[in-house]
């Protein structure tokens, strides 16, 4: 086991709802990034958190944030959900530093309908 | 643009046969490159890393600059190597964002 662990597994939520995904990084770790991984296609980066900040960020909408907080546990929120937005969301944790390991949790399954 | 690529969306070896998954990047920097792998109900989880130049469970992958690509080989399959394999390239700048080919799944055939 790796430590990173994220809930919920599983979720259903409606088109236009709001959705809110957490993750608890592994011990020591201080840096935190979400990917979303849709059917068929690799992890796309979304942003990463250090430190309680935003360190980086993909091609999302706005409408996709996130927070970090003082134990470094991490929340992703999706506003005004879009089918599109069905995925399996993937956390990730490492301690900053270029060039060390990441861990990636087991991920929520998001589906919107 | 930084892109990952990976031809075979599937690839299906029989046992005891070299494998070899195809991994091409586009970066104009010096990337640093990775090979993930997901075995059934498990998560992501590091296979190799460029920099390490270390050989893990058979698998190796070497570096080629001039061709832009990062094969991944085995000289002789096992069961135990059926997984979805990803190449994943990371920029090496602040945010360390890592990206990922579309993958390709490995069957090994008995």
């Amino acid at each position: 086991e790796t430590g990173v662990t994220q809930s919920p597994t599983h979720l259903i939520k409606t088109r236009g709802q709001q959705v809110t995904l957490r993750c608890s990084s592994q011990s020591g770790h201080n840096t935190v990034s979400w990917y979303q991984q849709a059917l068929g296609q690799g992890p796309q980066f979304i942003f990463q958190y250090y430190r309680e900040e935003e360190n980086g960020r993909g091609n999302f909408p706005p409408r996709f944030s996130g927070l970090q907080f003082p134990n470094y546990s991490s929340e992703l929120n999706v506003n005004a959900l879009e089918l599109d937005d069905s995925a399996l969301y993937l956390c990730a944790s490492s301690l900053a530093g270029l060039g060390n390991t990441i861990y990636f949790g087991e991920g929520s399954w998001l589906t919107v309908v | 643009a930084q892109r990952v690529t990976q031809p075979e969306k599937l690839l299906s070896v029989f046992k005891g046969a070299p494998v070899e998954l195809k991994c091409n990047y586009s970066y104009s920097g010096s990337p640093e490159l990775f090979w993930y792998v997901q075995y059934s109900r498990q998560r992501l989880q590091l296979l190799l890393r460029h920099i390490s130049r270390e050989s893990i469970k058979g698998f190796t992958a070497d570096l080629n600059k001039g061709e832009t690509s990062f094969h991944l080989k085995k000289p002789f399959a096992q069961e135990e190597d059926s997984a979805m394999y990803y190449c994943a390239l990371s920029t090496m700048n602040r945010d360390d964002k890592i990206i990922f080919g579309k993958g390709t799944r490995l069957h090994i055939l008995p």
